[in-house]
């Protein structure tokens, strides 16, 4: 079946590094996305990996694909108070015409 | 470049009424989708549309309906509305093909009572 899991929460400190991981089970997804949703807004898309890449980056965001465990993980480089929002990991396949979201984690970030 | 727009950006309805939501593409993008997001969940595909034909579908009941028109804007309409439908509603447009590129609107927000 296609699931995404994610924790529910997280807090860092401002400065700091924030690690957002996520797990999905569908061996043949495409792509995999973060996206951001802030409080009251729609989704913005932070940035997306192809299936057959290990890593990206741009600028403070990494992202690490691990296939074989089917593990996603989003690192944030010098957490700002305007990173404080809800991420979701989400995934979709080449033929599909629908993105399997998680059920977001929420970053905060404290003084 | 214009984003996409949904209308309106907040409604009430009463149980066993009909809604319809509105929603314009980016400037470009031929294809459509539709989530619905409850409180504290994720998104969940309800359907997609390209070339005014649906290509897709959640798992949600037929009262859930849609159309796109020639200009790419699209229509979610809903039945019967019950409690459980309350949620935010979320538009996606897209380049058919291009499944990186997915821009959502802000939503509409829709309470049912």
């Amino acid at each position: 079946g296609e699931d995404v899991e994610q924790s529910l929460f997280l807090s860092v400190r401002e400065g700091d590094s924030s690690v957002i991981n996520c797990t999905y089970t569908d061996s043949s997804s495409t792509y995999l996305y973060w996206y951001k949703q802030e409080p009251g807004a729609g989704l913005q898309l932070l940035t997306y990996i192809f299936s057959n890449m290990d890593m990206k980056q741009d600028q403070r965001l990494t992202v690490l694909l691990n296939k074989k465990d089917k593990h996603l993980s989003l690192r944030i480089a010098d957490t700002q108070t305007g990173d404080s929002a809800i991420y979701f990991c989400a995934e979709t396949h080449s033929s599909a015409s629908k993105i399997i979201f998680g059920s977001g984690t929420r970053l905060s970030i404290r003084p | 470049e214009t984003g996409v727009t949904q209308s309106p950006t907040h409604l009430i309805k009463t149980r066993g009424q009909q809604v319809t939501l509105r929603c314009s593409s980016q400037s470009g993008h031929n294809t459509v989708s539709w989530y619905q997001q409850a409180l504290g969940q994720g998104p969940q595909f309800i359907f997609q549309y390209y070339r005014e034909e649906e290509n897709g579908r959640g798992n949600f009941p037929p009262r859930f309906s849609g159309l796109q028109f020639p200009n790419y804007s699209s229509e979610l309409n809903v039945n019967a509305l019950e409690l459980d439908d309350s949620a935010l509603y979320l538009c996606a447009s897209s380049l058919a093909g291009a499944n990186y590129g997915y821009t959502f609107g802000s939503g509409t927000r829709l309470t049912v009572v």
